[in-house]
């Protein structure tokens, strides 16, 4: 978990918030990444970054945004929460396109 | 769209025996990656094989790579009980790159 963090680490939220989560890293890693690991489901990549403002989809995106103003910080934001997304929200950095992801210790939601 | 399927969802040997986890995956891959993951802990690599390597080592960490069968498989050799965590396979695709797709993971028991 060197070099990577998450805030909040749990949060108990209502239906209908805004929530935001956010990935803070000191390694200079130009590549982030938003998952949400569920049972049954493993981890699911929701969006990534691979540059500052710089942002892409991934295979579950919908009700998720992200946003990239400085390198160090990715933030993952819930427009309006639904208990759909309570899950265990992982940010993962890396240097290196195709090469491996260093994982923060994660956020536990909950929407209540 | 689970990409890596891991074989078997949970296994439990005594300390001191080999552990094999095996991932299968159906579409052509740049590199397959394993990771551990710790109860309540982000994920953390293990190894990464590209797709023209048979067989790589790290340690007590044995993992091969069929790209004709699309399939790989990893061996935990003379397993101890800090072994005791989930496994799980990712795959970055030539289609994709940089976006893994994990598969939901082998859980391991090691027993005292």
């Amino acid at each position: 978990d060197a070099g990577i963090t998450q805030s909040p680490r749990h949060k108990v939220t209502e239906t209908g918030t805004p929530v935001t989560l956010r990935c803070h890293q000191t390694e200079n890693h130009r590549y982030m990444y938003w998952y949400r690991q569920d049972p049954g489901h493993g981890l699911r990549l929701i969006h990534y970054s691979y540059g500052v403002k710089d942002t892409d989809k991934g295979e579950v995106s919908d009700g998720y945004s992200v946003s990239r103003s400085k390198t160090e910080d990715f933030l993952l934001t819930l427009e309006s929460a639904t208990s759909s997304q309570t899950s265990v929200y992982f940010c993962a950095i890396s240097g290196d396109r195709e090469g491996e992801q260093f994982f923060g210790p994660g956020t536990r939601l909950t929407v209540l | 769209s689970q990409q890596g399927e891991e074989d078997p969802q949970a296994l439990s040997i005594q300390e001191g025996e080999n552990a094999t986890m095996n991932c299968s995956y159906k579409t052509s891959i740049n590199n397959l990656q394993w990771y551990r993951q710790n109860s309540g802990r982000g994920l953390v690599h293990l190894i990464l094989i590209r797709s023209n390597e048979r067989e790589k080592h790290s340690g007590r960490l044995r993992v091969t790579l069929d790209t004709s069968k699309k399939s790989s498989s990893l061996l935990i050799t003379a397993s101890r009980a800090a072994d005791t965590a989930s496994y799980f396979c990712a795959t970055d695709q030539p289609s994709n790159t940089g976006k893994l797709i994990f598969g939901q993971g082998t859980t391991l028991q090691v027993k005292p």
